[in-house]
């Protein structure tokens, strides 16, 4: 199975903080990467698709970039609304795999 | 508006049985696969099982193959997962999740808001 490491698994930041979490695959993946907000008690949500596209209806603040084992999700000023944990998922090989989760927390 | 509503979930005993639906609705579901993704209490995502939009293709994790069954009625848009000799290690909530695939990936753009599934003595 392919291993997704993310890191760090939690942080602290501030409002309008810009935030990077970073995922890295244990072989390469080309860009078959996702990642996913989930807040408290709900289902999760996704945000970037094969690594770098912005699903519909998602503020441009969040960005992806990466390709191969490598990959990075970034917020660009920190809203309140965006303290929750985020997931990257390969999609490359049967099983698909999620990262252990980054939890981010107001500081 | 795409919505996928689960149901099924509960207390059982270690061995027993439980069968979980997820009902679909606002999209054309026969178009798409689906999967179940569980997520353990405080811990992480879990993929559970796949299923292709005609049931031609089936996959499922090294830890529930054997155990658990995936099924769908595309004529009643449902998705569904026959959990079989349950264990301890099962309890989790249970979501059924759409998959969309592109050129270059494929994920999961819609999910249930989850089921519980409790495997307690």
């Amino acid at each position: 199975d392919i291993q997704m490491t993310q890191s760090p698994s939690s942080l602290s930041a501030s409002v309008g903080d810009r935030v990077t979490i970073t995922c890295r695959a244990s072989q390469s993946i080309d860009t078959y990467l996702n990642w996913y907000q989930q807040k408290p008690g709900k289902a999760p949500n996704l945000l970037i698709y094969a690594a770098s596209s912005l699903q519909s209806g998602v503020p441009p603040r969040f960005s992806g970039s990466g390709s191969g084992t490598d990959f990075t999700l970034t917020i660009t000023s920190l809203q309140p609304e965006d303290f929750a944990s985020y997931y990257c998922q390969q999609s490359h090989r049967t099983p698909p795999t999620f990262g252990g989760g980054t939890k981010v927390e107001i500081k | 508006e795409v919505q996928l509503v689960e149901s099924g979930g509960g207390l059982v005993q270690p061995g027993g049985s439980l069968r979980l639906s997820c009902a679909a609705s606002g999209f054309t579901f026969s178009s798409d696969a689906m999967n179940w993704v569980r997520q353990s209490p405080g811990k992480g995502l879990e993929w559970v099982s796949y299923i292709s939009s005609s049931s031609g293709s089936i996959e499922y994790a090294d830890s529930v193959k054997g155990r658990f069954t995936i099924s769908r009625d595309n004529a009643k848009k449902s998705l569904y997962l026959q959990m079989n000799s349950l264990r301890a290690e099962d309890t989790a909530v249970y979501y059924c999740a759409r998959d969309v695939c592109s050129s270059t990936s494929c994920y999961y753009t819609n999910w249930g808001q989850g089921t519980l599934v409790t495997v307690s003595s």
